[in-house]
């Protein structure tokens, strides 16, 4: 049962455009989530956070949204640059007895940055 | 400062070999993660050592096995490969454990197994 889902497998917009990546969720004990970008041959790399207490977090080009009733969360790239074309990946944690964590991951969504 | 180094970048392998992956933790990293990445499954946690200890475990069978060394650095094993066992494996490592004061994790360019 996938917990983290990233509906669109495939995103193309346009250079300058704003790209929206989503990620819905199932555990409402999650309260950490994650985007990831990755280039091909290259491992991720970690793009921006949000804790469950916020609802938005901004980083330059890059906004991520939480949607807590809905178990939604997304991400804003404005403006879109062809540098940003990579596979996005949304990831989620709870806190588990001990204090244990683990990072529960989508499958990914392919953003294609036309010039 | 480096990154996360993960070695050897390819591996081919036959079924019911062993092999050793190795994955170099950035300089002050105590936590070590590994996953399994396949198109179908996306990023599949294997396990995660900090401080020489197995901290947390994902839901992969015994054959899948790792270790932690004093100076942060870490193997997975594999034993009896199957031809499943064919992914991207990736390390990743943070300061403390995953999700600690919101650290995010580093992760390494991976190594491409391939099991024939």
């Amino acid at each position: 049962d996938q917990q983290v889902k990233q509906n669109s497998p495939s995103l193309s917009v346009q250079e300058g455009r704003i790209s929206i990546l989503n990620c819905d969720y199932t555990n409402s004990m999650f309260d950490y989530f994650l985007w990831y970008k990755k280039y091909p041959a290259e491992g991720p790399t970690f793009l921006i956070s949000i804790s469950s207490i916020k609802d938005k977090n901004e980083d330059g080009r890059f906004t991520v949204f939480l949607n807590k009733s809905a178990k939604h969360l997304s991400l804003h790239i404005v403006p879109s640059q062809p540098g940003d074309s990579a596979v996005y990946f949304c990831a989620a944690s709870a806190s588990h007895a001990g204090n244990n964590r683990k990072l529960i991951w989508g499958l990914g969504t392919s953003l294609a940055v036309n010039p | 400062k480096a990154g996360v180094t993960q070695t050897p970048r390819y591996l081919i392998k036959t079924r019911g070999q062993q092999v050793t992956l190795s994955c170099s933790p950035i300089s002050g990293h105590r936590s070590v993660s590994w996953y399994q990445q396949t198109p179908g499954q996306g990023l599949q946690f294997l396990f995660e050592y900090f401080s020489e200890t197995q901290r947390n475990k994902g839901n992969f069978p015994g054959r899948f096995s790792g270790r932690q060394f004093s100076n942060s650095r870490s193997e997975m094993n594999v034993s009896t490969l199957e031809l499943g066992d064919s992914a991207l494996y990736l390390c990743a490592s943070s300061l403390g454990l995953v999700g600690s004061n919101n650290q995010p994790q580093h992760f390494g360019d991976g190594t491409r197994l391939s099991i024939l």
